[in-house]
């Protein structure tokens, strides 16, 4: 088993782009997670899907859309990125009541 | 706002001592996880105490959970270089779904 995979690893973006950040998880999980770190800050929840078909929005949530494809796959997309964007993304997965399974982040800067 | 906070940032100990970091947290809780985060990776799950625990180990880990003070303990024990890495708590909302909030982390290092 893979648990959670991200893609890509890395992304440079010029101010105004947009980009969609996969996740993926082979453990059957009904709820995954778009977290944000930054320097400092620990980790800030953007969006949340509790199951197929539905999403819910976090702290963090401005600038950001989420599509839960099906129940493996949860898509964060940047419509047009701005320097504040700037940070590590991890996607995690978990189950109701125990703990997190997370993805290895992608790093992404916006020039 | 983030729920757990975590004290110190940061702590610098010697290989061998007990490294202790604390987290407090402002509303009730289902339970409350501890994570690691070496350099540049993703977090790595320590350990998970339920509401109703007050003790947990986990080989040379010790989590304490006081849920009247709203505060968790975590002590590594004859700690080791390869401790170093960012601990971070983690708390659930019990009345938002299952949403993890985490605390800003403590910055442990470890020196031989």
């Amino acid at each position: 088993n893979a648990g959670v995979t991200q893609t890509p690893k890395f992304q440079v973006l010029k101010t105004g782009q947009s980009m969609t950040l996969q996740c993926a998880q082979d453990m059957n999980h009904n709820s995954m997670y778009w977290y944000r770190q930054d320097p400092g800050m620990g980790l800030r929840l953007i969006y949340y899907s509790a199951s197929e078909g539905t999403t819910d929005k976090g702290e963090v949530p401005n600038g950001y859309n989420v599509s839960r494809l099906n129940k493996r796959e949860f898509s964060l997309r940047l419509e047009s990125a701005a320097p504040s964007q700037t940070s590590v993304y991890f996607c995690a997965s978990i189950p109701w009541g125990t703990e997190a399974f997370f993805g290895q982040g992608t790093r992404l800067t916006v020039v | 706002s983030q729920q757990g906070e975590e004290d110190p940032q940061a702590l610098s100990i010697q290989e061998g001592e007990n490294a202790t970091m604390n987290c407090s947290y402002k509303t009730s809780i289902n339970n409350l996880q501890w994570y690691r985060q070496n350099s540049g990776r993703g977090l790595v799950h320590l350990i998970l105490i339920r509401s109703n625990e007050r003790e947990k180990h986990s080989g040379r880990l010790r989590v304490t959970l006081d849920t009247s003070k709203k505060s968790s303990s975590l002590l590594i024990t004859a700690s080791r270089a390869a401790d170093t890495a960012s601990y971070f708590c983690a708390t659930d909302l019990s009345n938002s779904g299952y949403a993890l909030n985490f605390g800003k982390g403590t910055s442990l290092l470890v020196t031989p």
